[in-house]
């Protein structure tokens, strides 16, 4: 099956610096890369995402890249502010009816 | 248009008690996911249901926890007996069809195995 590594476990920046979370996946089949943020105590909410057949998306502050031939995706926040802060999840599918796997977080903190 | 609904939001039980989770998906879509996220880790799947039909179980201890989706639409989860470990959050999410399109996350159960 699927395997998502995420990469730091834990982000500490300066406000207005940027910030840089990547992933790697196993399955050269997935398609869709979606981004999620969980905020303290709340659900998980979808904050960007990317399919194959496209290499970059920007979203304001918000953009990812996708290499698929290295198999690996990265979240770019610029100009970060505190309400960056957050816990950001990568994940990976096919695309199909077949399931999301989720990487194992990466906590961002941004320091007024 | 109304969210994922989940309930309860907050159990605690003794450890070899049931428990039994309920989800209402957004209207309309069609694959329902439970994920248990427990703390500082990434939600992990549990089951996927596609309409009424299972996509994906394969991480769901089939030994203690079992779900349904009848008529498609809400779904139940539930853990028979509980263990310590299964303390977690239980996340429900929905999406209109299939791991290709945006999961849209319910409140969530914060179940606490004493």
């Amino acid at each position: 099956g699927e395997n998502v590594e995420q990469h730091p476990s834990t982000l500490s920046v300066q406000e207005g610096d940027s910030a840089v979370i990547k992933c790697t996946y196993s399955d050269s089949a997935s398609n869709y890369f979606p981004w999620y943020k969980q905020e303290l105590g709340k659900r998980p909410q979808l904050i960007i995402d990317i399919r194959s057949n496209v290499g970059e998306k920007k979203d304001q502050r918000i953009a990812v890249t996708l290499n698929k031939t290295a198999k690996h995706f990265s979240l770019h926040i610029t100009e970060t502010q505190p309400e960056d802060s957050a816990v950001y999840f990568c994940a990976a599918s096919d695309g199909g009816y077949q399931k999301v796997t989720f990487g194992t977080g990466t906590k961002l903190q941004v320091i007024p | 248009e109304a969210g994922v609904a989940q309930s309860p939001r907050y159990k605690i039980i003794e450890k070899r008690q049931s428990v039994a989770f309920w989800c209402n998906p957004i209207s309309g879509h069609a694959t329902l996911y439970w994920y248990q996220q427990i703390l500082g880790q990434g939600p992990k799947l549990l089951i996927q249901f596609q309409n009424n039909g299972v996509v994906d179980d394969s991480q769901l201890p089939k030994d203690r926890f079992s779900a349904e989706r009848l008529k498609g639409v809400d779904s139940t989860l539930k853990i028979q007996p509980a263990k310590l470990e299964d303390s977690a959050v239980y996340l429900c999410a929905s999406s209109l069809a299939g791991g290709g399109n945006e999961q849209f996350f319910g409140p969530g159960t914060r179940l606490t195995v004493l």
